[in-house]
């Protein structure tokens, strides 16, 4: 059973420019949880998508959003993007929402801002 | 908010010698709590997870936790370390509701031959 992919692996961008980070889930799962992983503020929650719904938002500007695709298959963009916002992105997927449930995480993409 | 502490950023162990790593918990409910393992350039790893089902949980790689309300922690342990074992360790918490994961700073495990 393939795991959860994320694309790219790596990524260079440049201050302003805008971002699209990709996730395929395992197959059969239907959430999707985005998050942020920077050296000084460690992992930090992004968003949680459910059956295309966004079920819950972390604290981060509106410069941050996702979208979740009728296939599970969910994307990240950030735009305008600033050089806070190099960091590891890292995408998990899981059977189904609910705290207890276990989530499985990408390798991630490392973005970096110049 | 639920929260987690994780105490000191980086333990250095002996290979053969016990593993603890520390995580303290703040939540005014009863939390899921996850310990979570990331080797470099990788992505995480689930160790083990409690759910309320026991307070001694067994996980992955001879790792194990206990659950302790009085003294709201949920500190990892290993008896014995491996080389393979040096890594970051993450400790987490989510809510009932939702998939949001709320991780600890990380604690860096070193060991050393």
């Amino acid at each position: 059973k393939a795991g959860v992919t994320q694309t790219p692996r790596y990524l260079i961008k440049t201050r302003g420019q805008q971002v699209t980070l990709s996730c395929s889930p395992i197959s059969g799962h239907r959430s999707v949880s985005w998050y942020q992983q920077t050296p000084g503020q460690g992992l930090q929650f992004l968003f949680e998508y459910f059956s295309e719904t966004q079920r819950n938002k972390g604290n981060f500007p509106g410069r941050f959003s996702g979208r979740q695709f009728s296939n599970s298959r969910s994307e990240m963009n950030v735009s305008t993007l600033e050089l806070g916002d190099s960091a590891l992105y890292l995408c998990a997927s899981s059977l189904s929402t609910g705290g207890n449930t276990e989530a499985f995480f990408g390798q991630g993409t490392r973005l970096t801002v110049v | 908010a639920q929260s987690v502490t994780q105490l000191g950023s980086h333990v250095s162990v002996s290979e053969g010698a016990l593993v603890l790593l520390r995580c303290n918990y703040s939540s005014s409910v009863p939390p899921y709590l996850f310990w979570y393992v990331q080797y470099p350039n990788q992505g995480l790893q689930l160790l083990l997870k409690y759910t309320s089902a026991a307070t001694l949980v067994k996980g992955i790689n001879g790792f194990e936790a206990e659950f302790k309300k009085s003294e709201t922690s949920f500190h990892l342990t290993k008896p014995s370390a491996h080389m393979s074992d040096a890594a970051e360790y993450f400790c987490a918490v989510s809510g009932a509701t939702g998939y949001a994961l709320n991780f600890g700073k990380g604690t860096s495990l070193l060991v050393t031959p």
